[in-house]
């Protein structure tokens, strides 16, 4: 058990770029989140996949976030023209279905819109 | 929409002093309880739990008691370390394992 790891650490855009992270959630974990972190608040849900199907998706997501598990296994996040609004810290996390919600958290890419 | 609500930190505190932090829920349904903690320099992680009314989750010698009649989930341990310094998130799900919602969080800073 690796944990969940996320890639980049941190990622320096201009606006208007387009900004991809990527997410390896531990193993055996068939679902996977994605939230959204901003200084003194606590982790914003964006979206959720089992498996390779994105089950849900916030309202707060608009059309220029897209997430991907296209094998079931890793995810990427895109943010496509980033905006300065968009800084923040971009969590990833993964569990197994029906333990409760017992979240295992990657330590993040913190995205720096200047 | 659901929500949490926590104390408005940084709370800072003596070694072995006595720790509560309040959290209070908004749900629709009957939802599952959560506090997670983060470390400096690592990834939340759940700390303990509960899923019904009256239930006390406990853990590293943090306890919360799930109480449906005051919505709440208040966390407290007995005697605080300085390696309990961290943010502390109190979190609930709905049923059907729906994405948890975190409240703001609250800074724990513990001096020797």
């Amino acid at each position: 058990d690796t944990g969940v790891s996320q890639n980049p650490r941190h990622k320096i855009t201009k606006r208007g770029q387009n900004v991809t992270f990527r997410c390896d959630p531990i193993s055996e974990h068939n679902r996977l989140y994605w939230y959204r972190q901003t200084l003194g608040q606590g982790p914003e849900f964006l979206t959720y996949f089992q498996n390779e199907a994105q089950l849900e998706k916030s309202r707060l997501l608009s059309d220029r976030f897209s997430a991907e598990r296209p094998k079931g296994s890793f995810s990427t996040l895109e943010i496509q023209r980033t905006e300065q609004g968009d800084s923040a810290m971009y969590l990833c996390a993964s569990s197994i279905s029906g333990t409760g919600e017992k979240l295992f958290f990657g330590s993040g890419t913190q995205l720096s819109v200047l | 929409g659901d929500s949490v609500t926590q104390m408005e930190g940084p709370v800072t505190l003596s070694e072995e002093a006595f720790l509560t932090i309040n959290c209070t829920y908004t749900a629709t349904g009957y939802p599952s309880l959560f506090w997670y903690v983060q470390y400096p320099g690592e990834g939340l992680q759940l700390l303990l739990k509960a899923t019904k009314a009256d239930d006390k989750g406990s853990n590293k010698g943090f306890e919360a008691t799930y109480r449906k009649e005051t919505t709440s989930f208040h966390l407290e341990k007995g005697s605080v370390q300085v390696s309990d310094s961290a943010v502390y998130f109190c979190a609930l799900s709905e049923p059907g394992n729906t994405p948890l919602v975190f409240g703001k969080g609250t800074r724990l800073s513990v001096i020797a």
